[in-house]
């Protein structure tokens, strides 16, 4: 149990294009869905935190007009990454968390590797 | 300020036991996480500790001491599939993880 799917897996882009990526639970109901970058060698950056049916958090310098989140459902939540430039080239990764789960506890999902040309 | 210390690298043999240690300054602590996470690949959950002590689970343990704020996770019988970064996180007052920047492990023949 607790599945979380992300697509696409990887997806190349030209600059200045838009690339979406969606993340769903497969099994369970996300009270809360959190989206990750994480460039070569470095740990993961929490870029926002999303509950259902309300406006995404964004943490200290991510441009929320840049990286839009929109969390519709309890399943889905997905990332718009707008104008892409090559420094938006990155592993997006999304996790979920359900208060029916383990207490605090994240599912990530496989990840999604963005390459922007 | 928040702040997650790990060994940016270790080397172990095959069929060893290795140690890895985080250290934490956090604004609350809500529990302790340990990731392990193979390149290019999400993380995936191994271990929660939010009272102190150890916890066993097969191969891999985690130790924790809050009044030190300090963790370990303690791999057994390494395995060529065991290397891997392996991340500590911490649940702060917010409970929002707080995330080391990794640890990763070589596994050697």
């Amino acid at each position: 149990g607790a599945v979380v799917s992300q697509h696409p897996s990887w997806v190349i882009c030209k600059s200045g294009t838009s690339v979406k990526i969606e993340c769903r639970s497969l099994d369970f109901q996300a009270t809360t869905m959190f989206w990750y970058r994480q460039f070569p060698k470095q740990s993961l950056m929490l870029m926002a935190t999303s509950n259902e049916g309300s406006k995404a958090t964004y943490e200290q310098g991510v441009e929320k007009d840049k990286f839009l989140i929109n969390h519709a459902s309890l399943t889905l939540s997905t990332l718009t990454v707008t104008s892409a430039h090559p420094e938006d080239s990155s592993f997006y990764i999304c996790s979920a968390n359900s208060e029916g789960l383990a207490p605090y506890e994240q599912y990530f999902g496989p990840g999604t590797r963005l390459t922007v040309t | 300020g928040q702040n997650i210390d790990q060994p940016t690298e270790m080397t172990a043999t095959e069929g060893a036991i290795v140690q890895i240690n985080c250290t934490y300054q956090t604004s609350g602590f809500n529990g302790l996480f340990w990731y392990q996470q193979h390149a290019g690949e999400a993380p995936t959950f191994l271990s929660y500790n939010v009272l102190d002590g150890l916890e066993e689970k097969g191969r891999f343990s985690s130790f924790l001491s809050r009044s030190k704020g300090y963790s370990y996770l303690l791999l057994k019988e390494l395995q060529m599939k065991d290397s891997a970064s392996y991340l500590c996180a911490v649940l702060d007052s917010n409970y929002q993880l707080i995330w080391g920047a990794g640890t990763k492990l070589i596994i050697k023949p």
